[in-house]
């Protein structure tokens, strides 16, 4: 089974839609991110958790929120989609210790498409 | 602004041979490195790391260089493997928080 599980797989929506996607881990890993892959950008950071009460935002973090369910559980939902939004999503875990943090694990990604 | 930058997309050579990997960063409070490999409808996967403190640091095929007066990280693979056709990750994180990824490059191992 796989350690870092990300729901829907694919997703296809209208602008102005509530999209949420989810990320469940089996790692025990305090620490949870999301990212998005645009082609030529590589992954840039929306949200991190360090910890169940810890949100902070990344580098783009506008027209999406985050939700720290538990610790295994992490959500990311976009309130009104738009099309510029359309990306590979990936949600990721690392420890907590020293530099292992530094160490992520990804999720196999969500491909979001907006119309 | 780019603080990771991979400025090859792809990288095309043939089985047996070495494969060179580049990426530069702007960002000197940068102290640890890493590489992630990634295939097709998978997550990225971790590869092998280095502290700013070590200028190399080895993992079996895979070796990772690290400059810091030129702001300059490699990964080399020898010899390089079908099975090692991949886009590859550069990445770098200051202290322990968030972590800047390059834009990958794309490597092609013929055989």
């Amino acid at each position: 089974d796989a350690d870092v599980t990300q729901t829907p797989r694919n997703r296809i929506t209208k602008t102005g839609k509530r999209i949420m996607l989810e990320c469940s881990q089996t790692k025990g890993h305090d620490r949870m991110y999301w990212y998005r892959q645009d082609p030529g950008l590589g992954l840039q950071l929306i949200y991190y958790s360090f910890d169940v009460k810890d949100i902070n935002k990344g580098e783009i973090s506008d027209g999406y929120s985050v939700s720290r369910q538990a610790q295994a559980k992490f959500s990311l939902s976009l309130e009104s989609a738009i099309p510029n939004q359309t990306a590979l999503y990936f949600c990721a875990t690392s420890d907590n210790r020293d530099r292992a943090a530094d160490t992520q694990y990804f999720g196999p990604g969500t491909r979001l498409t907006v119309l | 602004d780019q603080q990771v930058k991979q400025n090859s997309p792809s990288l095309s050579v043939q089985e047996g041979r070495i494969s060179i990997l580049n990426c530069d960063y702007t960002n000197s409070m940068f102290d640890y490195f890493l590489w992630y490999k990634k295939y097709p409808a998978e997550g990225p996967t971790f590869l092998i790391s280095i502290s700013s403190i070590k200028d190399k640091n080895e993992d079996g095929r895979f070796t990772v260089f690290l400059n810091k007066s030129a702001k300059h990280l490699s990964l080399h693979i020898v010899p390089s493997q079908p099975g090692d056709s991949a886009v590859y990750f550069c990445a770098a994180s200051a202290n322990n928080n968030d972590m800047r990824f390059g834009a990958g490059t794309r490597l092609t191992v013929k055989p």
